[in-house]
């Protein structure tokens, strides 16, 4: 069973450019969450999506928008980017009757230049 | 605002030694907390989770507790090898099923 899977792995982009960041997610689940952490720091919550729904979202801007498809894989859009998004990106996935507990994937190193 | 706070940030021992890792959080009203292992590379992995109901939980060589009053849990890992070396992260989950996390403590075991 293969756990949860993200690509890419590392992503380099410009100012100002968009980046789209994919998350497949465990056999079984239905809920993804997005998180991002920079260097040296916890996670921060991006959004959840549930049913192709976006259910909660944390406190980033508009720019950070995402996706859900029928199959349960979800990707993330990030617009506009700013040096200072550049961070680990995590997926994490979780079944609805189980919210807390989270199965992450590797991430996606992005770098922002 | 729920705050957590992981002391130290950095922590290195010789193999074999117990010790304890430590985190704290300003508001009491949680669901469970959770300590975290990030490898580089390979995600995060959960370790033990304890529900706000329970004082400590077992797994292994780790032990984890709880002290919700007090707003702090820790994490006691026995009989330290070079392969526990990694960050650790504990999380807090709140009513609207979110974790709040703390920074980590990087944890290096000297063979």
């Amino acid at each position: 069973d293969a756990g949860v899977t993200q690509s890419p792995t590392h992503l380099i982009k410009t100012r100002g450019q968009q980046v789209t960041l994919r998350c497949s997610p465990k056999s079984g689940h239905d809920t993804v969450s997005w998180y991002q952490q920079a260097l040296g720091q916890g996670p921060q919550f991006i959004f959840q999506y549930y049913e192709e729904e976006e259910r909660q979202r944390g406190n980033f801007p508009d720019r950070f928008s995402g996706h859900q498809f029928p199959n349960y894989s979800s990707e993330l859009n990030v617009n506009a980017l700013l040096l200072g998004d550049s961070a680990l990106y995590l997926c994490a996935s979780s079944t609805l009757a189980a919210l807390y507990e989270q199965y992450f994937g590797p991430g996606t190193r992005l770098t922002v230049t | 605002k729920q705050e957590v706070t992981q002391i130290p940030a950095a922590l290195s021992v010789p193999e074999g030694e117990n010790l304890v890792l430590n985190c704290s959080f300003t508001d009491s009203a949680i669901y469970n907390l959770q300590w975290f292992r990030q490898d580089p590379g390979k995600g995060l992995t959960s370790l033990l989770l304890i529900q706000s109901s329970q004082r400590e939980q077992t797994s292994g060589r780790l032990n984890a507790s709880l002290d919700k009053s007090s707003g702090r849990s820790t994490l006691y890992i026995a009989a330290s090898q070079p392969g526990d070396s990694a960050t650790y992260l504990c999380a807090v989950g709140d009513s609207n099923y979110q974790l709040i996390w703390g920074a980590g403590t990087k944890l290096i075991i000297k063979p």
